[in-house]
């Protein structure tokens, strides 16, 4: 199995606070991803890192900031919470983009009140 | 955004029957299409990726096949096993957009 791991894995928290999720890496890949999964839509791609520094947007990135300090780490960051991110977020690596297997986190299920 | 869509959204068989699903994709700039297994309460785990037109792929009882040219895969399940009991996201990457588009997936229930 990639080494893969997100942090926390449960988490509860308020309408109007920050969170922060965070996924970090063993396999030393370029790329890293941050998806979304809820019930009629599949998975969604939030933001997406090429590099220390470098991310792009996805297809669900609005209420959604991401850091990349370390080619380890991949922080997903909610600004201020809202009912509708609630949701399991999954955190994705790759090698490459495009022809290159995604190798997916355990996710982070994250419920807003 | 360009769609990508898998049929039937559910499949329910039984131990020992073969089955198989479509993915179907934008045909134009075709540069890979995904095919991952997603039990419950786990996390999304990789079949194949496919890049040539006419692709055929094997692992075990699962194999998948690729028309680039019409814009499909099938995959397909032989002598179906409860343990195959997941969903089957196929994913299409197109080069324009960035990333890989996941389609909804078909959720395949296997009864003893």
């Amino acid at each position: 199995d990639a080494g893969i791991t997100q942090s926390p894995r449960h988490k509860v928290t308020e309408t109007g606070t920050p969170v922060t999720l965070r996924c970090h890496q063993t396999e030393n890949h370029r790329y890293m991803y941050w998806y979304r999964q809820d019930p009629g839509h599949g998975l969604r791609l939030i933001h997406y890192s090429y590099g220390v520094k470098d991310t792009d947007k996805g297809e669900v990135s609005d209420g959604y900031s991401v850091s990349r300090s370390k080619t380890e780490d991949f922080l997903l960051t909610l600004e201020s919470a809202t009912s509708s991110q609630t949701s399991v977020y999954f955190c994705a690596i790759s090698e490459w983009q495009g022809r290159e297997t995604q190798y997916f986190g355990p996710g982070t299920r994250l419920l807003v009140l | 955004i360009l769609n990508v869509e898998q049929s039937p959204q559910s499949l329910h068989v039984q131990e020992g029957d073969s089955t198989n699903f479509t993915c179907s994709f934008p045909s134009s700039n075709f540069y890979a299409l995904h095919w991952y297994r997603w039990e419950t309460a786990k996390s999304p785990e990789a079949l194949f990726v496919m890049t040539l037109n006419g692709d055929e792929k094997k692992k075990g009882r699962i194999s998948a096949t690729l028309n680039t040219k019409e814009g499909y895969s099938y995959l397909y399940i032989k002598g179906s096993q409860p343990e195959d009991s997941a969903t089957y996201l196929c994913a299409h990457y197109g080069g324009s957009q960035g990333n890989l588009i996941f389609g909804k997936g078909t959720k395949l229930s296997v009864k003893p």
